[in-house]
């Protein structure tokens, strides 16, 4: 049972345009959620966070949404760069031993 | 900031040989240590945690005789996939979690491709 979804595998949006990467999840329990970024052969690095008390977050280009009643968050980046480029995992931790589960990613391309 | 050095980055290795991957913690002490897997164009899954001094929980259906988890400080893990077959040919990374003033941080390393012939 797949408790964080991502169920677009790749989206293409042009640069300085908004890019919107969606994630839904089935576990309540999540204390909050994180979105990661990742280069292939490289490790995943930390984007935004927001805890499941609230409903957005904001860190320069990036804002996180959280919609509770529909399990549903979504990450904005605007405007888009090139370097933007990569694979992004939305993941939640499971409180009770801290493990992060990775929804499958989606691969944004930022097209000239 | 917190760091985790993982090593080796990439290893080709023949089938029926074993690999260790090393992570270590470089500036703070990791009690904890996940390892995950990456298949092509797949998700992160959770192979294992190993916890310093103690044996490592596994996920469902990994086998822990073949991939052996020693958490033996608490700045160091390693797993050793052993008799390695062409089918454990994946990238795998390790994570520590660090307390943070507002919750708990994540601290990847930067992967070792594994490619087994």
């Amino acid at each position: 049972d797949q408790q964080v979804k991502q169920n677009s595998p790749s989206l293409s949006v042009q640069e300085g345009r908004i890019s919107i990467l969606n994630c839904d999840y089935t576990n309540s329990m999540f204390d909050y959620f994180l979105w990661y970024k990742k280069y292939p052969a490289e490790g995943p690095t930390f984007l935004i966070s927001i805890s499941s008390i609230k409903d957005k977050n904001e860190d320069g280009r990036f804002t996180v949404f959280l919609n509770k009643s529909a399990k549903h968050l979504s990450l904005h980046i605007v405007p888009s760069q090139p370097g933007d480029s990569a694979v992004y995992f939305c993941a939640g931790p499971m409180n009770r031993d801290d493990k992060i589960i990775f929804g499958k990613g989606t691969r944004l391309h930022i097209l000239p | 900031g917190a760091v985790v050095s993982q090593h080796p980055s990439w290893v080709i290795c023949k089938s029926g040989t074993s690999v260790k991957i090393e992570c270590r913690s470089l500036d703070f002490q990791a009690t904890t240590m996940f390892w995950y897997r990456q298949f092509p164009k797949q998700s992160l899954m959770l192979m294992a945690t190993s916890n310093e001094g103690s044996k490592a929980t596994y996920e469902q259906g990994v086998e822990k005789d073949k991939f052996l988890i020693n958490h033996a400080s608490l700045t160091l893990s390693t797993l050793t996939v052993t008799s390695a077959h062409p089918e454990d040919s994946s990238f795998y990374i390790c994570s520590a979690p660090r307390i943070m003033g507002k919750g708990v941080g994540y601290t990847f390393g930067s992967g070792t491709r594994l490619t087994v012939v």
